[in-house]
């Protein structure tokens, strides 16, 4: 059972557009979210993240809103660039202090 | 600072065919962390440890062994490869309990025939 859900396995945007990748989670007990980036061949980093005592965070392009109500939190980029083009992955930390990922959602900025 | 070295980065086993993946890091991070990537299923955990001497299983650990016998090393054994264990594995550091500052090596891809 998949605690951190990505239901989007893919998304394409156009460049200057906004992107708006998803994510669900089931934990109630998780209280701190990130988001990680991830290019071809390399590890993921680190991108933005977000405690349960905010609805939103903002840095530069990237922003991300979590609805606790809903279990739900979204990652925006405006504008999108064609450098954008990763896989997105949202995780959050469980036992041990550990991630818990959802399945990614691969992002494409046509330019 | 190198940050986190994944050792190595390509890798073709025969099945039941033993070795090790290795890990190190200079950052001092107390948390290690192996996962392992596979098509539309994010990241899994397969051991973590929390500090030398210490470790626990993830969400997938069967057919693999851990050990941290100091900070910076935290290798990954497989006893016996598997097909099913072709894959992409990450290592992990963070400072510790509080911080979610985690950083991941470049990856090993193995392929098991």
């Amino acid at each position: 059972d998949q605690q951190v859900k990505q239901n989007s396995p893919s998304l394409s945007v156009q460049e200057g557009r906004i992107s708006i990748l998803n994510c669900d989670y089931t934990n109630s007990m998780f209280d701190y979210f990130l988001w990680y980036k991830k290019y071809p061949a390399e590890g993921p980093t680190f991108l933005i993240s977000i405690s349960s005592i905010k609805d939103k965070n903002e840095d530069g392009r990237f922003t991300v809103f979590l609805n606790k109500s809903a279990k739900h939190l979204s990652l925006h980029i405006v504008p999108s660039q064609p450098g954008d083009s990763a896989v997105y992955f949202c995780a959050a930390p469980g036992a041990g202090n550990m991630l818990t990922f959802g399945g990614g959602t691969r992002l494409m900025v046509k330019p | 600072n190198a940050g986190v070295t994944q050792t190595p980065k390509f890798q073709v086993l025969k099945t039941g065919q033993s070795m090790t993946l290795q890990c190190a890091q200079d950052m001092n991070h107390e948390y290690m962390s192996w996962y392992r990537q596979d098509p539309g299923m994010g990241l899994r955990l397969i051991h973590y440890s929390v500090g030398a001497g210490i470790t626990d299983q993830g969400e997938v650990p069967n057919g693999y062994n851990v050990s941290r016998s100091t900070t910076e090393d935290f290798p990954l054994r497989l006893l016996s490869a598997a097909p099913s264990q072709t894959s992409v594995y990450f290592c992990a550091s963070s400072p510790g309990q509080g911080s979610f500052s985690y950083t991941f090596g470049s990856g090993t891809r193995l392929t098991v025939v």
